[in-house]
């Protein structure tokens, strides 16, 4: 168990709709990462925050948005969904987010299936 | 979660050899370059890394040889148990001051008992 819960596990949605995917970091973290695990794209960064502010922006779509709270958990909200949506979203968190390598710790995953 | 599915490379071995997986990376300015583990159903989960300016790092179990001549890492991991049966990622961190990752495409070790 990597300390890094995500909810929910499963989602199944039709085109068009929107979710919220939630992420809570380890004890101590304030970085949150996001990445999006797809059959024909792989593991690829979406977006990165620090201590509630955008840190790094990857490959994230402008139908996607994320954000972190004060307590740090972070959210991310994927809007107009297409059937290429469909993949396993994972949220990472380390101790930093910048400036020296830290390691990263991932969550289980939510499977999103667009229907 | 299974990962990446269709066209991932493949290696098989039998319970107590030695494997060797390989990973070409492509950004000659990365900083670090980390291997992952993940287990069908759950995330990656963190094994070894080595920073640019280290050749080989070695871990339990696990050894990580860095060539950057021709931008090559692989993990070699000492007399493989059926536990080890997973997909492997190389990931590199960009020399930018950011700490997020990119990965390789993965390969899929099997372990024959």
């Amino acid at each position: 168990d990597s300390g890094v819960t995500q909810t929910p596990k499963h989602l199944i949605t039709a085109t068009g709709q929107r979710v919220t995917l939630r992420c809570s970091p380890r004890s101590g973290d304030l970085s949150v990462y996001w990445y999006q695990q797809s059959l024909d794209q792989g593991l690829q960064f979406l977006i990165q925050y620090y201590n509630g502010e955008e840190r790094a922006k990857g490959n994230i779509l402008e139908r996607f948005s994320a954000q972190q709270f004060p307590d740090l958990h972070s959210e991310l909200n994927l809007s107009s969904l297409e059937l290429g949506d469909s993949a396993l979203y994972f949220c990472a968190s380390s101790v930093g987010g910048r400036g020296t390598y830290n390691e990263q710790f991932f969550g289980p995953g939510t499977r999103l299936t667009v229907l | 979660g299974e990962s990446v599915g269709l066209h991932l490379p493949t290696l098989s071995v039998q319970e107590g050899d030695n494997s060797i997986i390989n990973c070409a990376y492509s950004n000659s300015a990365s900083d670090y370059f980390i291997w992952y583990k993940q287990e069908s159903g759950k995330g990656p989960q963190f094994i070894i890394d080595i920073r640019s300016n280290m050749d080989k790092r070695q871990g339990q179990r696990v050894t990580v040889l860095l060539n950057k001549t021709v931008k090559h890492l692989s993990l070699q991991i000492a007399a493989t148990q059926p536990g080890d049966s997973a997909v492997y990622f190389c990931a590199e961190i960009p020399r930018t001051g950011a700490n997020n990752l990119f990965f390789g495409t993965g390969t899929r070790l099997t372990v024959i008992p």
